[in-house]
């Protein structure tokens, strides 16, 4: 079965500064997809961004990129300018056939004023 | 923007009561599902739906777990008899289809606690 490791449990970023989340998979399939989803205190899932494994170009949303590294089975999100309201709960997630997501374990976000 | 909407956001049940949770999908979307989160723990799959059967389900959604479409809105998730180990945040979300790729959108959570 296909794995999810977010080896950083906890991860703290001063305000505007910016901070890049780890996260690896494991897989024997060659077209897949790939998350980040943000959970607030209020334990909402959020999608941050997506990423699709055919495509080598790494997918930006405003101040969140990813850095997809496909052979190294490694995808880190790159969070720039953090701003408060960026201090949560991020998954990693992998998305197998079905659309049936596997997340990991979560890294929380502190930032700092 | 539109959103998958869930009930209640917390409920409190005792040990062996039977419990519904309601969720409405986005209105276009066609693949709905649940997933749970117990506390400090991953999120887990629980079931994906289309087409008013089940597409997949978990090792953990056992006999006492079934879903439901009972009209064309809601999707609901029924645990019939709970235990204390059914605690968690309980997700729905949902897909504009069952193609391998679609974004999947989810509620706010239902918080149940089991006592």
């Amino acid at each position: 079965a296909q794995t999810v490791t977010q080896s950083q449990p906890e991860m703290s970023v001063q305000e505007a500064e910016t901070v890049t989340l780890s996260c690896t998979y494991d897989t024997s399939e060659s077209d897949y997809y790939l998350f980040w989803y943000k959970q607030p205190p209020s334990r909402q899932m959020i999608l941050v961004i997506r990423q699709e494994a055919y495509k080598q170009q790494n997918a930006t949303e405003n101040r969140f990129s990813v850095n997809f590294q496909k052979a190294a089975k490694s995808f880190s999100l790159k969070i720039s300018d953090s701003q408060l309201g960026d201090a949560a709960m991020y998954f990693c997630a992998y998305m197998e056939y079905g659309n049936k997501l596997v997340f990991g374990a979560g890294t929380i976000l502190r930032v700092k004023s | 923007e539109p959103e998958v909407t869930q009930t209640p956001s917390h409920q409190v049940t005792q040990m062996g009561q039977e419990v519904i949770l309601r969720c409405v999908p986005i209105s276009n979307h066609l693949y709905f599902y649940w997933y749970r989160q117990i506390l400090g723990q991953k999120v887990e799959f629980l079931v994906s739906f289309y087409n008013n059967e089940i597409s997949e389900k978990s090792e953990i959604f056992d006999d006492q777990f079934s879903v439901e479409r009972p009209d064309g809105s809601n999707f609901t998730l029924k645990i019939r008899s709970t235990k204390l180990e059914d605690s968690a945040m309980y997700f729905c979300a949902s897909s504009v289809g069952r193609v391998t790729g679609n974004t999947i959108y989810f509620g706010e959570g239902s918080w149940l606690t089991v006592v």
